[in-house]
């Protein structure tokens, strides 16, 4: 089974609204990481938070990291119909070397 | 997609067939990876490589085999295509572990079995 796991599966919201993605693990990690993909094309490496830091922002991006509770949330402010994409979290799993673990994915559409 | 290149972009081939795809990297980052991408399953990790001559298995690596002869180059092999392999095939890249381990992921190959 996905280590990450997103939810929703589908987000649609408006223009300028917040748009909110979370995934959950399994087992421990060293980091977690959010990739984008717009369609057609490759993952987009995003933001990256390691397991000992508890928010990260990136312009419009801010993630949170809860290890307790085995989640993270990635906040996207002031949409943009440019942020119509998939939302992929990762784990990097404490025992998987290098190798990251892919949840299937949050589908957010921004209307314009 | 900068620095990593997947060739072909597309291929139909026919159930039986050998079928190899290449990623190619100029960023001569020591991890690379092969994924399949299906509705419904995310991504999931075929083959990785931690160097030269270095590979080792992912979650489905069922019916591939991979080689890395050289660094900016990884190549997997279907041996003998099925129809439960047509799918979008994504090469991907990283410095390593300890490193971040953030991926570059190259544009893909949609791969389509009859």
């Amino acid at each position: 089974s996905q280590q990450g796991e997103e939810d929703p599966q589908a987000l649609s919201i408006q223009e300028g609204e917040n748009a909110t993605m979370n995934c959950s693990y399994k087992t421990s990690i060293n980091n977690l990481q959010w990739y984008r993909q717009n369609s057609g094309r490759g993952l987009v490496h995003l933001i990256l938070i390691r397991s000992n830091e508890r928010e990260k922002h990136s312009g419009r991006l801010r993630v949170t990291l809860d290890t307790s509770k085995k989640s993270s949330s990635l906040l996207i402010t002031a949409s943009r119909a440019a942020d119509t994409a998939s939302y992929f979290c990762a784990t990097d799993a404490k025992t998987s070397g290098s190798r990251l673990t892919f949840g299937e994915g949050t589908q957010l559409t921004v209307n314009p | 997609d900068a620095g990593i290149t997947q060739s072909p972009r597309h291929k139909v081939t026919e159930t039986g067939t050998p079928v190899t795809l290449r990623c190619h990297q100029t960023e001569n980052h020591r991890y690379m990876y092969w994924y399949r991408q299906d509705p419904g399953h995310g991504l999931r990790l075929i083959h990785y490589s931690y160097g030269v001559k270095d590979t080792d298995k992912g979650e489905v690596s069922d019916g591939y085999s991979v080689s890395r002869s050289k660094t900016e180059d990884f190549l997997l092999t279907l041996e003998s295509a099925t129809s439960s392999q047509t799918s979008v095939y994504f090469c991907a890249i990283s410095e390593g572990a300890g490193l971040g381990n953030e991926q570059f992921f190259g544009p893909g190959t949609r791969l389509t079995v009859l």
